[in-house]
């Protein structure tokens, strides 16, 4: 069956150090994986996606993820956090059932950016 | 991408009433789709809408607690029956364009029940 783990429920990090946040996804077949970011009473909004092209992926607000399929990863990373990084972070994996694409998501992770 | 509005944005609601919720896509679309985001958790699919015919419910979701229509391609509600204070979540509206793996979402429904 096809899911998604995120490794840590929050992480901090200093304004302008660098993010890390981490998803490992289980899956039969090569998978569709998202993005996915929540800030503070608003809705979802798509940072970036794979879908078995480039193995390295660019999102929106400089993040990028980086498929790696030896190690079932699709970690989220920036180089330098900006205070309105902080928000809910949500990795998902698309499947094809019963006719369709669904989504399976994450249990998010906040991401806390202290000053 | 699609704009997806969906209202109300939120509601407190008396236990054992209803309350429907409408999500207006911008764009005719084949897959709608309804999630409820409990507390501080992540989302879960409660159904597929489907424009024409009955919609689809996940596990743990039934229709009598959950109606959802869908008259046509760009609208759907849902409704939230007989609430109790475990009802208490965000509902979000999704839709995804056919052909394409990115989903797009309604900014939500934030519904407290007392």
């Amino acid at each position: 069956a096809q899911s998604v783990t995120q490794l840590d429920s929050h992480v901090s990090v200093s304004e302008g150090t660098p993010v890390l946040l981490r998803c490992n996804y289980s899956s039969s077949y090569s998978p569709s994986l998202f993005w996915y970011v929540q800030h503070p009473n608003k809705g979802l909004q798509l940072l970036l996606k794979y879908t078995s092209a480039a193995t390295l992926v660019k999102g929106i607000n400089g993040f990028e993820a980086e498929f790696k399929k030896s190690e079932t990863s699709f970690h989220l990373t920036k180089p330098s956090a900006h205070m309105s990084d902080a928000a809910e972070y949500f990795c998902v994996v698309s499947v094809f059932t019963s006719g369709t694409y669904k989504y399976i998501f994450g249990t998010g992770t906040r991401l806390k950016v202290l000053a | 991408s699609a704009v997806i509005s969906q209202k109300p944005s939120r509601d407190i609601c008396q236990r054992g009433t209803s309350l429907t919720i409408q999500c207006q896509v911008d764009s005719q679309v084949t897959m709608m789709f309804w999630y409820r985001q409990q507390p501080g958790q992540s989302l879960t699919l409660i159904a597929t809408a489907n424009q024409g015919s009955e919609a689809t419910y996940e596990s743990g979701f039934v229709i009598d607690k959950f109606p959802i229509s869908r008259p046509n391609l760009t609208f759907s509600t849902l409704t939230v029956s007989n609430m109790s204070p475990e009802d208490s979540s965000i509902y979000l509206c999704s839709e995804r364009v056919p052909m394409n793996t990115e989903a797009f979402f309604g900014q939500g429904t934030r519904l407290t029940v007392v």
